[in-house]
């Protein structure tokens, strides 16, 4: 099974400055045949579901605001938010869907410093 | 607009069988391009998939749960629903059904998830 790993596990940032946040894989999730990364990264706020930011590591779901940004290739991922708001307060989620199972990162903590 | 409610017992005891439906309303579980999943979040942790359903009954389950979980879907009732067999405290957890967008893709529409706690 493939093992989502990320950091931190919490980090506090300014309003206005840059977050980033990292995810590893314990095996590539870049299919070669279509050179997709098997990617994708959640939001999630206090009693909320998880809501769907970025998939394939670099594709911005529909409505979401362009200071989210994904990155990376194979192994390692990063999520950005290039611009820190009070409403991005939540926990962030990487997940692997290349195989037959899917797996979560274990979050990262998002707070306002 | 795709919505999708967990419903079931919010009580179960230790070594019963949880059941959980997820009823969808704005789109077809007929519908052959999604997949239809159910998500896991014990208080305060993390979030671990259990399994999916596809409209043809076939399924695939996580490995570390696959000895206990059945996942199902009534396209008439346009539902799918979840049993988890031989539950321990381990298992409270609040339960999402999610729309996974594809065969290999990520779940797009999420219910509000419904707490299951397991105690006697």
């Amino acid at each position: 099974d493939i093992v989502m790993t990320q950091s931190p596990d919490s980090l506090a940032v300014s309003l206005g400055e840059r977050a980033t946040i990292n995810c590893k894989s314990s095996q590539s999730v870049l299919y070669s045949s279509n050179n997709q990364n098997y990617l994708a990264w959640y939001q999630q706020k206090p009693g909320q579901p998880p809501k769907l930011l970025i998939y394939w590591a670099s594709t911005r779901e529909s409505g979401v605001p362009d200071r989210f940004s994904g990155s990376g290739s194979g192994t390692d991922f990063t999520l950005t938010i290039s611009s820190l708001q009070a409403e991005d307060v939540a926990v962030y989620y990487c997940q692997e869907y290349y195989g037959n199972t899917r797996t979560f990162g274990q979050g990262t903590k998002v707070e306002i410093k | 607009q795709v919505q999708l409610q967990e419903s079931g017992p919010g009580l179960v005891k230790p070594s019963e069988t949880l059941s959980l439906t997820c009823a969808v309303s704005g789109d077809s579980v007929r519908s052959g391009r999604y997949f239809w999943s159910w998500i896991r979040q014990p208080p305060g942790k993390g979030l671990e998939w259990i399994g999916y359903v596809y409209f043809t009954g076939g399924t695939n389950y996580n490995p570390s749960l696959k000895s206990r979980v059945t996942i199902s879907v009534d396209t008439s009732k346009n539902q799918f629903s979840l049993e988890l067999r031989s539950v321990t405290a381990a298992d409270t957890a609040l339960y999402y059904c999610a729309r996974e967008m594809g065969r290999t893709a990520p779940f797009d529409y999420w219910g509000q998830g419904a707490l299951v706690t397991v105690s006697s």
